[in-house]
């Protein structure tokens, strides 16, 4: 099963732009990532589905179109222009196997500061 | 709106058991995968166990296959995880999450904290 890779960290100044990565082990560069938006004391929240083509479907209830992502290789970005205090959370990624689906994996996660 | 309730953490001393609830509602429970993924305290997501919409299909992580059973009702809009044999390593939140192909929706979580 893929290992997926997340920088424990990340900041942006309000109204700039951050862009999250999540790297998937090496061969799995096929594979679909989710992220997932944390905010303290809170369940998470699905943000989007992303493949090497951008997005796959649709992006979770209430997520703004600041919100985008893009996929290349074995990486998986999230990119949140001009950043709102609100945005301030942990992000996720995750990958699941799909219809065969016997196993989810987790990335660390990113904490994301608004500065 | 859909809204996901989880309830029966608490603390518990190793080796003890406890059984998790997940309340649901705003939705046709019946016709959605189910799963629950724990988080320990300042840690990631770990994914815990898998359930099919009619039962017939069940996953567990290796690190609590044989000592946690997931379970639904679909009369009462539940879902269950019954946990055994608790070690100090299953302290965690626990969260019920809707599964769409994605998990598209969580609950807000109950902490399980495994101690003597």
């Amino acid at each position: 099963q893929p290992v997926l890779t997340q920088p424990p960290s990340a900041s942006a100044s309000l109204g700039a732009s951050v862009t999250l990565t999540c790297t998937l082990s090496s061969g799995y560069s096929n594979y679909k990532v989710d992220w997932y938006q944390q905010k303290p004391g809170k369940g998470p929240r699905f943000v989007m589905r992303v493949g090497t083509g951008g997005i796959v479907g649709s992006k979770g209830d209430g997520i703004p179109d600041r919100f985008s992502v893009l996929g290349s290789g074995l990486n998986r970005y999230l990119t949140i222009k001009n950043i709102q205090e609100e945005d301030e959370s942990d992000y996720h990624c995750g990958a699941d196997h799909g219809s065969g689906f016997n196993f989810v994996v987790f990335g660390g996660g990113t904490k994301l500061t608004v500065l | 709106q859909v809204q996901l309730v989880e309830s029966g953490g608490g603390l518990v001393e190793p080796g003890g058991s406890l059984r998790l609830s997940c309340a649901a509602s705003g939705f046709t429970f019946s016709d959605y995968y189910m799963s629950w993924i724990r988080q320990s305290p300042g840690k990631g997501l770990e994914w815990v166990s898998y359930i099919s919409h009619d039962s017939n299909i069940i996953h567990d992580a290796d690190s609590v296959k044989g000592r946690f059973t997931i379970s639904r009702d679909n009369a009462k809009n539940s879902l269950y995880l019954q946990m055994n044999s608790l070690r100090a390593e299953d302290t965690a939140v626990y969260y019920c999450a809707r599964y769409h192909s994605e998990f598209d929706y969580w609950g807000q979580g109950t902490l399980v904290t495994v101690s003597s």
